[in-house]
């Protein structure tokens, strides 16, 4: 089964400055991977997804993440965070053979100072 | 463009009473649907899941069950509430295998 683990419970970072999030996985094929952000109180909103081809893929919101097979990694990055950037952010991992099955990290609480 | 609505908003239940929370997906045929509960500082629990009208599939055990009763609508019910049962209930659809969820807005849900 596949499980996915998010190191960072709660980060805090300067308006402006660079902000990375970790997400390790653990699958035996190639999975599909996903970054949601959350905002208090509502649902989850999709940043972007992994399937195949280019490991580094581009999101909304000006979000970037690398896929990196050798270290079952899946790094969310921002090269310049806004306050509106402050959310819950959760890494998800989902069978390839299956119907939508998702296994989601406990999530990564980011906190934007000015 | 594909909608998914789930009311009520919030909601507020004593202890033994029983619960209904919908969920619809507008915009889309035959998707697959999803039920997840969020407890407090938590990640996300998958519930149940469907692909099909009447296809309902369990991932936990508890007090809670699923039906689908049309093709683009989810239901999440109890006959009897737990305090236990507190928490942000989401809902979600998929198509196809594999394939990125989409959330609807989520049911709080307080049990007293």
């Amino acid at each position: 089964a596949q499980s996915v683990t998010q190191p960072d419970i709660h980060i805090t970072v300067s308006e402006g400055a660079s902000l990375e999030l970790r997400c390790n996985y653990s699958y035996g094929a190639t999975p599909y991977l996903f970054w949601y952000v959350q905002s208090p109180g509502q649902g989850l909103q999709l940043l972007l997804k992994y399937f195949s081809g280019d490991t580094l893929v581009q999101g909304i919101k000006g979000f970037e993440a690398e896929f990196k097979r050798s270290q079952s990694s899946f790094n969310l990055r921002k090269p310049s965070v806004h306050w509106s950037d402050a959310a819950e952010y959760f890494c998800a991992v989902g069978e390839t053979d299956s119907w939508g099955k998702f296994q989601f990290g406990a999530g990564t609480q980011v906190v934007v100072t000015p | 463009s594909q909608t998914i609505h789930q009311w009520p908003a919030t909601l507020v239940q004593p202890v033994g009473s029983p619960l209904s929370l919908e969920c619809t997906v507008e915009g889309t045929s035959n998707p697959n649907l999803y039920w997840y509960r969020q407890a407090a500082g938590r990640g996300l629990q998958l519930l149940f899941y469907s692909v099909g009208i009447g296809q309902i599939s369990s991932e936990v055990p508890q007090n809670l069950s699923a039906s689908r009763p049309q093709d683009r609508q989810f239901i999440l019910s109890s006959k009897k509430l737990l305090l236990s049962d507190s928490g942000f209930y989401l809902c979600a659809w998929s198509v196809g295998r594999g394939h990125e969820q989409y959330f609807g807005p989520g049911t709080r849900l307080t049990v007293t």
